[in-house]
């Protein structure tokens, strides 16, 4: 496909269920981001991926997050243990190299609802 | 700390009318600026970009100047059209980072006919 795309559109968990969300970059773009957008706010910057390399983690809120990128295409956030707080919406990002003026192309995010 | 803050909405404004977004951030050294737009039901996309001072960028009628001295990045169009109704997030890139964007927290904009 031309763009960004993200499965499941929509996901909703039981508290305590494990989530796997799933990103399919452009084709041939180097940099994968992933962020959290809550009800209202902006989104939050999550983890960025150069490759298959995972280099910054810092904005995962806590060890229940991981994210994975293991051929340097497709990528999976992963979220253990589900809390009501989770629920939001996440969005995954792609772009062709990490410099600081490259266009980030964004997928239509999955909405993840935890009961 | 690096943050943005944009005026809060909602936004409704008539068709014609001047738009304008203010957005303001904090940062250190010079970081890129961008504005980022979702319309209803779509994913985020970039509407335009400065990457140093005193750059402007535009597209589709909206511009926004990179001021240093006011670290500002406004967003303005001079005739706001019922298809410009989204929400628009102001967002930079931090110096330092891989390119990961620090955003505002949106501003709704409606247009009536």
């Amino acid at each position: 496909g031309a763009g960004v795309s993200q499965s499941p559109r929509y996901k909703v968990a039981k508290r305590g269920q494990d989530v796997a969300l799933r990103c399919d970059p452009i084709s041939g773009h180097v940099s994968l981001f992933w962020y959290q957008q809550a009800l209202g706010q902006g989104p939050e910057f999550l983890t960025y991926f150069q490759n298959e390399a995972q280099l910054d983690k810092s904005g995962l809120p806590s060890d229940r997050f991981f994210a994975e990128r293991p051929e340097g295409s497709v990528s999976t956030l992963k979220i253990q243990r589900t809390q009501q707080e989770d629920s939001a919406v996440y969005l995954c990002a792609s772009s062709l190299d990490r410099s600081l003026g490259d266009e980030q192309f964004f997928g239509p995010g999955t909405r993840l609802t935890v009961l | 700390g690096n943050s943005v803050t944009q005026m809060e909405g909602p936004v409704t404004l008539s068709e014609e009318a001047f738009l304008t977004i203010n957005c303001t951030y904090t940062a250190t050294g010079y970081p890129s600026l961008f504005w980022y737009v979702q319309y209803p039901g779509e994913g985020l996309q970039l509407l335009l970009k400065a990457t140093k001072a005193d750059d402007k960028g535009s597209n589709k009628g909206f511009e926004a100047t990179y001021r240093k001295e006011t670290t500002s990045f406004h967003l303005e169009k001079g005739s706001v059209q019922v298809s410009d109704s989204a929400v628009y997030f102001c967002a930079l890139s931090r110096v330092g980072s891989q390119g990961n964007l620090i955003f505002g927290k949106g501003t709704k904009l409606s247009v009536k006919p």
